[in-house]
């Protein structure tokens, strides 16, 4: 596709449920970031891919939280057992490479809400 | 202290007016710097790019950059309604966005 392409766009999930949430980055996009963001709060850092290798997940809150990319392309963020305080939006980004300078292309973001 | 700083606003801006958009940052191996505009319910879009010392125009918005007083800002030009958004600063340290909270401004018609 042309752009960052992240599904579902809207989750409502009941507190103790799994979710999974999908990120299609750009073709040929090297980096892929996730990112969550909380109302009223810039994007908090959560993970970095380059290609399938997962080189930083420093920024995942706990261990509920997994990312996994592994052929390169497609990438799903999972939530096991969520909590109210997950509720956010989480963001999916592509680069071509990693050096600073880059352009970062952001999907539309998944919004969960746990009730 | 945070590593991105905004203030969070609302910033009030008359129409036709200039916004005046000021972010701090605390590592000084900052290299690349980014302004981004999020509307409510969308996801943030890039504006501006700036790496170098000195003043990026585009348009009506130029960014402004001094990396000795690790001091980026944005200055949008004949303000109009629809630049009321959320203005997001990030900076890039390795090679990851840092992203400050995001001042909200609106632009009084």
């Amino acid at each position: 596709g042309a752009g960052v392409s992240q599904s579902p766009r809207y989750k409502v999930a009941k507190r103790g449920q799994d979710v999974a949430l999908r990120c299609d980055p750009i073709s040929g996009h090297v980096s892929l970031f996730w990112y969550q963001q909380a109302l009223g709060q810039g994007p908090e850092f959560l993970t970095y891919f380059q290609n399938e290798a997962q080189l930083d997940k420093s920024g995942l809150p706990s261990d509920r939280f997994f990312a996994e990319r592994p052929e390169g392309s497609v990438s799903t963020l999972k939530i096991q057992r969520t909590q109210q305080e997950d509720s956010a939006v989480y963001l999916c980004a592509s680069s071509t490479r990693t050096a600073s300078g880059n352009t970062i292309y952001f999907g539309e973001g998944s919004w969960l809400t746990v009730v | 202290q945070k590593e991105v700083e905004q203030n969070s606003g609302p910033l009030s801006v008359p129409e036709g007016a200039i916004a005046s958009l000021n972010c701090t940052y605390s590592d000084r191996g900052s290299q690349s710097f980014f302004w981004y505009r999020q509307y409510s319910g969308k996801s943030p879009e890039l504006i501006m790019f700036i790496y170098s010392n000195g003043d990026k125009e585009d348009g009506r918005f130029t960014a402004q950059l001094n990396k000795a007083s690790q001091y980026v800002s944005l200055l949008i030009r004949d303000s109009q309604p629809s630049d009321s958004a959320t203005y997001l600063c990030a900076v890039i340290p390795g090679y990851q966005l840092i992203w400050g909270a995001g001042t909200k401004l609106i632009i009084k018609p």
